[in-house]
């Protein structure tokens, strides 16, 4: 599997505001999977991405596929405390799934 | 809510005991995995299975082992627990793309 590379690895928000987390691999990925887990918790899947330059939105919540396919982002806007935990990002390769080491995200209220 | 299963939930043993954490899975996926993360931290894979009779180890060097007899069922062994074994131990499996986890074991060994 590849080696996947995330920042930051805390990212501490007011309320309200948008911050991104970026993901980022020396090669080329075969895909990039985020999950979500909140404090004491266990990962939850939040979606995958597939195709170059692909861009996918869950409300508040916009994932995108760079156009080499060796980074990947989290954009959150207007974030809310229910948004508190960590993000990973994961690559589904040759039967493994391999994390990235996470961004923890806290919120100001 | 995904149908995976870890027994037991907290687990407090002593040096040297042998240990089996169980996972099981009702959803017939193919790939099963296991991994290691201490509170807050990166999630380590440390075993991964893509079907019975297939084991293989993950990114992270353990000294546990693991067995896939049946599709449902991946148990994961310490034939002789460690403090160093402390930790989050968290199953999962998948199908296609999603990977679904389960509660995990809280494993302390003193």
């Amino acid at each position: 599997g590849q080696q996947v590379m995330q920042i930051p690895q805390y990212q501490h928000v007011q309320e309200g505001e948008d911050f991104t987390t970026y993901c980022n691999s020396s090669t080329t990925l075969s895909n990039i999977q985020w999950y979500k887990q909140r404090p004491g918790g266990h990962p939850v899947f939040l979606i995958q991405l597939v195709k170059s330059g692909e861009v996918k939105k869950q409300k508040r919540l916009t994932f995108q596929f760079g156009e080499a396919k060796k980074n990947s982002s989290l954009h959150i806007t207007a974030t809310q405390t229910t948004d508190v935990g960590t993000y990973f990002c994961a690559e589904s390769y040759d039967y493994k799934l391999s994390f990235g080491a996470g961004t923890t995200v806290t919120v100001r209220a | 809510e995904a149908d995976i299963y870890q027994t037991p939930r907290y687990l407090v043993i002593g040096t040297g005991k042998k240990i089996t954490l169980e996972c099981s899975q009702t959803m017939g996926h193919d790939k099963m995995y296991w991994y290691q993360q201490d509170p807050g931290m990166e999630l380590h894979l440390i075993h991964y299975s893509y079907g019975v009779n297939s084991t293989e180890k993950g990114d992270l060097s353990s000294e546990s082992t693991v067995s896939r007899i049946r599709t449902e069922h991946f148990p994961l062994t310490l034939e002789s627990a460690r403090p160093s074994h402390t930790s989050q131990y968290l199953c999962a499996s998948s199908e296609v793309t999603e990977a679904f986890f389960g509660q995990g074991t809280r494993l302390t060994v003193v």
